[in-house]
């Protein structure tokens, strides 16, 4: 089983700076990693995804995600933040041998003017 | 173009009163599947259809099933609702094997009960 854990429960951000998001998982096998993103009664969806390759990638709305293998990670970032950016965030994984995602807790964002 | 739909988008029922949720798929995806999100809370799995092949959560209560009468739609039945059945309830689906665990969502069905 894997386990995926978001080590910030809420992160508080003005406009135009930049933020991180935290994403550590537990597997024994091969994973793929995703984050999503929620919006207020909205339901959810893909930002990025690492399936293979590059450790570094890119999603929609500017944001990017780097894994790291041996630090087992996925951290979310993005440079410089939107009001529209307040939102609902959360990593998920999904082990290569089954197609069920686990999902972490979420990370609340909250960008201020 | 919306890809996986939910109807409604806000049901109200009664504490008891049997409910139906539904969704819909335009993507021909093979697996649907049903998850319950309480406030602040990540989506917690219910079960879903991999084609006809219902999988059910060990700790998904008996109150709820779920139907897939064809590749294109699925129902979520909640036979007797609680209060602690209100939740937002989010459709999704995937392909197994081609797409590698990608889950596309619906915008959601916020149930209360009354």
């Amino acid at each position: 089983a894997q386990s995926v854990t978001q080590l910030d429960s809420q992160v508080p951000v003005f406009e135009e700076a930049p933020v991180e998001l935290r994403c550590n998982y537990s597997s024994s096998v091969s994973v793929y990693l995703f984050w999503y993103v929620q919006y207020p009664n909205q339901g959810l969806q893909l930002l990025l995804k690492y399936l293979s390759g590059s450790t570094l990638v890119k999603g929609i709305n500017g944001f990017e995600a780097e894994f790291n293998k041996s630090q087992t990670s996925f951290h979310l970032r993005k440079p410089s933040v939107h009001i529209s950016d307040t939102a609902e965030y959360f990593c998920a994984v999904s082990r290569s041998n089954d197609y069920k995602l686990s999902f972490g807790a979420g990370t609340t964002v909250t960008v201020r003017a | 173009d919306a890809m996986v739909i939910q109807n409604p988008r806000y049901q109200v029922t009664q504490f008891g009163k049997p409910v139906t949720l539904s969704c819909s798929q335009t993507l021909n995806h093979n697996v649907m599947y049903w998850y319950q999100q309480k406030s602040s809370q990540a989506p917690k799995l219910l079960f879903h259809y991999y084609d006809k092949d219902f999988n059910n959560e060990a700790d998904t209560p008996d109150n709820f099933q779920s139907r897939r009468p064809n590749t294109s739609f699925c129902f979520l039945d909640i036979r007797s609702p609680g209060l602690g059945d209100a939740a937002m309830y989010l459709c999704a689906t995937s392909v197994v094997g081609l797409a590698k665990n990608i889950q596309y969502f619906g915008a959601g069905t916020r149930l209360s009960v009354l």
